[in-house]
């Protein structure tokens, strides 16, 4: 069974600070992709970064990078000069095609506070 | 474009009532999910539809929920007879396809259940 872990249930940083958020999971299969979702007090969910399985290059936006590591199944985000604004719940998903069902695999979340 | 489109944004209903949420997904995609989001069980999949059609209904949570999809345009998941331990925030996403994808998530919907 595949399944998503966030270890960090809550996190608190000094605004400008970096944070890194941790996920790991355990999969089978080779083809996947993964994802990072945030849920501000708004309550949409709100895609931030998401990494092909079968790409070495970690995915960059802006602020906000990942730390692929395939072998270890570990799906870090990093959150660089961190604002008022990141505070959020983040989610890690795991997506992939599995017995003809398109499975979408979620972590519990881990609740980040930026600070001012 | 205007995303997905979920309403009402907030239910309170009595025990017993039904409940329908309704749901208008990104032009163009053939995906569509309902989840309900607790404190206690985090995000599940309730049902996804592609291309209108119920692809995995597995995580309905009991008959007294079901879901449609008349259209490519237009979702609706109803809960009839509603119960108290109903009460969640539902969200309805929407995605091109294909395992690639993301999910574009709608506001949701906060239903209360007294």
């Amino acid at each position: 069974a595949q399944t998503v872990t966030q270890s960090q249930p809550e996190m608190s940083v000094q605004e400008a600070e970096t944070v890194t958020l941790s996920c790991t999971y355990d999969t089978s299969e080779n083809n996947y992709y993964l994802f990072w979702y945030k849920q501000p007090p708004s309550r949409q969910m709100i895609l931030v970064i998401r990494q092909e399985a079968y790409k070495q290059q970690n995915a960059t936006e802006n602020r906000f990078s990942v730390n692929f590591q395939k072998a270890a199944k570990s799906f870090s985000l990093k959150i660089s000069d961190s604002q008022l604004g990141d505070t959020a719940m983040y989610f890690c998903a795991f997506m992939a095609h599995m017995d003809s069902n398109y499975q979408l695999i979620w972590g519990a979340g881990t609740k980040l506070i930026i600070k001012p | 474009d205007a995303g997905v489109i979920q309403s009402p944004r907030h239910e309170v209903t009595e025990m017993g009532q039904e409940v329908t949420l309704r749901c208008k997904p990104i032009s163009g995609h053939d995906y569509l999910f309902w989840y309900r989001q607790t404190m206690m069980r985090g995000l599940e999949l309730l049902i996804y539809f592609n291309n209108n059609v119920p692809i995995d209904d597995s995580g309905m949570p009991e008959d007294r929920f079901s879901a449609k999809m008349p259209n490519a345009s237009f979702s609706t998941l109803k809960i009839q007879p509603s119960e108290p331990r109903d009460s969640a925030v539902y969200f309805c996403a929407s995605s091109l396809g294909g395992f690639n994808s993301p999910l574009h998530f709608g506001n949701g919907t906060r239903l209360t259940v007294t």
